[in-house]
């Protein structure tokens, strides 16, 4: 199995709506990624998780509240959102340091009204 | 600062040539990784190449190849032989020794039959 996951694969929500995206990969990769993508924009990276802990966080807002139950699955909990967060989330893993690629799910594209 | 710069916005190029996508990178890691992914219209990230700072060869990959030069601190995509399905944004990157992995803004080639 060499894919990851992500659902949904789209997703309308009002601001005052809760809601979360979910990511699954089943390499047994130690590191996974949160990257936001607007329209004709590259993947900015927002979340990394090394070993189920959050390493990296690039200043991201905490209406996005990232969580990583378990070394397979990567959450993103979506709160009090505003309609500029309107984007494809891209998840991607890796086996970590000296790996040679991320491997992305193909997206979450979000709705913001 | 910017430490992934892709200078070509845009490119037209006749099919069955070959084309060169320009990437340029800025890191102070002695170990870090460079990658060429494809995003066509439908939005998934397709992996192409990778080049690792140590590694004495240049990466090739069917008719993908990354000329790398570490003293300029290039890593330039080489694709021989167009084919229309190659039209999409190519996105340049680069993993540092933390694990984030950041990309460029992206060249858009086009392949004119």
């Amino acid at each position: 199995d060499t894919e990851v996951t992500q659902t949904p694969k789209h997703l309308v929500m009002g601001m005052t709506n809760k809601k979360s995206l979910k990511c699954e990969q089943h390499m047994g990769h130690r590191a996974m990624y949160w990257y936001k993508q607007k329209a004709k924009k590259p993947p900015e990276l927002m979340f990394v998780y090394s070993y189920e802990k959050l390493s990296i966080n690039e200043s991201v807002p905490s209406r996005f509240s990232p969580e990583c139950p378990n070394s397979s699955l990567l959450n993103l909990h979506l709160h009090a959102l505003q309609p500029e967060d309107s984007a494809l989330y891209l998840c991607a893993s890796s086996q970590g340091q000296g790996s040679e690629k991320l491997f992305f799910g193909s997206g979450t594209q979000l709705s913001v009204l | 600062a910017q430490k992934i710069t892709q200078t070509q916005p845009g490119m037209f190029v006749q099919e069955k040539e070959a084309v060169t996508l320009d990437c340029t990178y800025d890191t102070s890691d002695p170990s870090y990784g460079l990658f060429w992914y494809k995003q066509p219209s439908s939005g998934e990230m397709i992996f192409l190449i990778y080049q690792g700072s140590y590694d004495q060869q240049n990466a090739t990959e069917g008719r993908y190849s990354l000329n790398f030069q570490k003293a300029r601190k290039s890593a330039n995509l080489v694709i021989s032989a167009s084919q229309l399905g190659d039209s999409a944004m190519y996105f340049c990157a680069m993993r540092e020794e933390d694990d984030k992995i950041i990309f460029g803004k992206g060249t858009r080639l086009h392949i004119l039959p």
